[in-house]
């Protein structure tokens, strides 16, 4: 069964740095086709992809945060880390990680998601 | 990279079918045929219910059918039962390694 779980701060303050990690099991990030993103929805909002690490250790970054936004990946621990900067309060939301599994459902869609874990961003 | 333009609500009586519009631009929807649709229940992880506009999932009831023309997909759920009331998001491929999602559709079983 495949499993992904979200976790990090519920709050940080104004200009810090978030870091969330996305541990993961059924599945190996070393497989080829395998794929992780992180997505996020303030409230009210849409959903917003934000980034994506491939199992060959490309990345990809949405435009508008790309600098303030790196992902990676610790194999050995079935983990992919996503660390934003400078976060502001219009970052407060709900950050989700998924997977992308090419070989059954090619690299656009995303197949397991896990929860979420609810981030705000005040002082 | 705007959002995709879904409907905030939709409804229909159990049996009946209803159709939830997804509508982009020709930069994502009209681009490409990586159209997908997920369903969200409350305090629920997202589901993955179609992919590449109208591709099912192993274990998707055949009562979800995805179809896109022009820059507007769509989702179509016939014969409408208690558990298909849920939010429903739908994403495309926008082009240079970005991705975008709609705003969400809540989905009424009356």
């Amino acid at each position: 069964q495949v499993t992904l779980r979200e976790s990090g701060p519920a709050l940080v303050k104004p200009t810090q740095t978030l870091t969330l990690t996305c541990t993961f099991s059924g599945f190996s990030l070393s497989t080829s086709g395998m794929c992780v993103s992180w997505i996020r929805q303030p409230p009210g909002k849409a959903l917003e992809w934000l980034a994506r690490i491939d199992w060959d250790d490309d990345k990809y970054y949405r435009t508008s945060l790309k600098t303030r936004l790196i992902i990676s990946k610790d194999t050995s621990k079935n983990q992919v880390v996503l660390t934003m900067t400078n976060m502001d309060p219009v970052d407060t939301a709900t950050y989700y990680c998924a997977r992308i599994n090419r070989e059954d459902y090619g690299v656009h869609a995303f197949d397991i998601w896990g929860q979420g874990t609810v981030v705000t961003v005040s002082s | 990279q705007s959002a995709l333009t879904q409907p905030p609500s939709a409804s229909g009586s159990p049996g009946q079918s209803v159709t939830i519009s997804c509508t982009g631009t020709r930069s994502d929807v009209g681009g490409y045929n990586y159209v997908s649709w997920y369903q969200q229940h409350p305090g629920k992880a997202p589901k993955l219910m179609i992919y590449e506009v109208y591709k099912r999932p192993s274990g998707v009831p055949d009562r979800f059918y995805g179809s896109k023309s022009g820059n507007t997909a769509s989702l179509t759920v016939s014969g409408l039962q208690a558990e298909d009331e849920a939010d429903y998001y739908c994403s495309s491929y926008a082009g240079s390694n970005n991705w975008v999602f709609g705003g969400g559709t809540k989905l009424a079983v009356l």
